[in-house]
């Protein structure tokens, strides 16, 4: 079983309609949580950490479930330059430079 | 400012030979870390560097890959006798201090023919 799980969709999005998907991770010892945006072809780039209590940051909300084990991400009024690939990101306390990726979920957003 | 900078953007190579891939990274950032990303799936984490040394070489699949990163800054990721299966783009992101915000790379295109 891989460390992180995402959907992988893709979540066909109208434009200016709100989406939301989930990732979830196995290892309790994960402490930290970020997600990042990838374009087709391009790197990652991080959108935003996930604290505890959750955070926004403009359109996007992201949530902390530690219970469950499982990391939110909500877009609201969706743009069309939101279409990209979404990756859920954990670091465990043991090692600090280690970033675990899910295979990210892919979002297209329509006109 | 600079971002991190790779060379090269894409390589093809034929099975059995050898290839380096150089990463420059954020002038100042101490922590460089090598990734390699196959098709559909998430960066996949090969070694991480704080400073001249390899703090974490867990990832790195077998004894055919090896990095370098002599001077603290610069690091080359070494591959030898490549396989078809080494095909994927590697990513190499630096940050300021160890466990701080990574920066990646555009990323090189590894293709082993």
């Amino acid at each position: 079983r891989k460390e992180v799980e995402q959907d992988p969709g893709p979540f066909n999005v109208p434009e200016g309609a709100t989406v939301a998907f989930n990732c979830t991770y196995s290892n309790s010892a994960s402490q930290s949580f970020f997600w990042y945006r990838q374009d087709c072809r391009k790197e990652p780039k991080l959108l935003m950490s996930v604290y505890s209590s959750g955070n926004e940051d403009g359109r996007f909300t992201a949530q902390l479930n530690r219970a469950s084990q499982y990391i939110s991400l909500l877009i609201r009024d969706s743009k069309l330059s939101d279409s990209a690939t979404y990756l859920c990101v954990v670091k465990r306390t043991d090692s600090w430079g280690k970033l675990q990726f899910g295979a990210g979920t892919q979002v297209v957003v329509t006109p | 400012g600079a971002g991190v900078s790779q060379t090269p953007s894409n390589k093809v190579t034929e099975k059995g030979k050898y290839v380096e891939l150089r990463c420059d990274p954020i002038s100042g950032h101490t922590a460089l870390y090598w990734y390699r990303q196959s098709l559909g799936q998430g960066p996949e984490f090969l070694i991480y560097f704080q400073g001249t040394g390899a703090a974490d070489d867990s990832g790195l699949p077998n004894d055919r890959f090896f990095a370098v990163r002599p001077e603290g800054s610069v690091s080359t990721l070494k591959i030898q006798r490549t396989e078809r299966g080494d095909s994927a783009v590697y990513l190499c992101a630096s940050s300021r201090g160890q466990g701080e915000t990574q920066y990646f790379g555009p990323g090189t295109r590894l293709l082993v023919l």
